[in-house]
């Protein structure tokens, strides 16, 4: 079975600086890799995905995200942050399969002015 | 629009009650999926279907039943037996070979 890890809880970063938040996943074969937004009493909204091809994903709202086998990660990466972007963040894995979606913990994003 | 719809947006159950979450969309997606939401824990699998009048168990199945008789709809029952409901429940739909999209949530509370 599958699993996500999102080693950092919460991550608190400047309106204009850098973001990147760290997934790690375990499965056996090459995975289906998602990350997820969540605003507070919200659904989840598709930030990006990979499936196949290009390591480098490119997704909505400016972020990236770069699929790394041979350290299991999947990154979420924003060059810069705007306020709008405090949230939390979810990444996922599915078996090529079944689609079924296993998900890490969850990251919780504060940007301050 | 299309969309996932998710009725209602708040409900709240008495001890021993049974009560049932909406999901319905016009996607025309033929895979639905039932999660439940609790703080620090991610998302977690109750139910999901891949196909009219067919559904499987997730990881957290008990207490909780599903039926699929319509492809548009997906409501859970939340039964007596989940001694723990209180939550946020969030429905999703799939199309072929693309990610899941998902509802705006109901959230449940016990009185």
């Amino acid at each position: 079975a599958q699993s996500v890890t999102q080693p950092d809880i919460h991550i608190t970063v400047s309106e204009g600086a850098s973001l990147e938040l760290r997934c790690n996943y375990s499965y056996g074969a090459t995975p289906y890799l998602f990350w997820y937004v969540q605003s507070p009493g919200q659904g989840l909204q598709l930030l990006l995905k990979y499936f196949s091809g290009d390591t480098l994903v490119q997704g909505i709202k400016g972020f990236e995200a770069e699929f790394k086998r041979s350290q299991s990660s999947f990154n979420l990466r924003k060059p810069s942050v705007h306020w709008s972007d405090a949230a939390e963040y979810f990444c996922a894995v599915a078996a090529f399969n079944d689609y079924k979606l296993s998900f890490g913990a969850g990251t919780t994003v504060t940007v301050r002015a | 629009d299309g969309g996932i719809t998710q009725s209602p947006k708040y409900l709240f159950r008495k001890e021993g009650q049974n009560v049932t979450l909406s999901c319905e969309q016009n996607l025309n997606h033929d895979a639905m999926y039932w999660y439940r939401q609790d703080p620090g824990q991610g998302l977690r699998l109750i139910y999901y279907s891949q196909i009219v009048n067919d559904f499987q168990k997730g990881d957290i199945a008990e207490g909780y039943s599903v039926s699929r008789e319509k492809k548009e709809s997906f409501p859970l029952t939340v039964t007596s037996a989940q001694k723990n409901p209180t939550a946020f429940y969030l429905c999703a739909s799939r199309g072929s070979n693309q990610p899941q999209h998902f509802g705006d949530g109901t959230r449940l509370s016990i009185l």
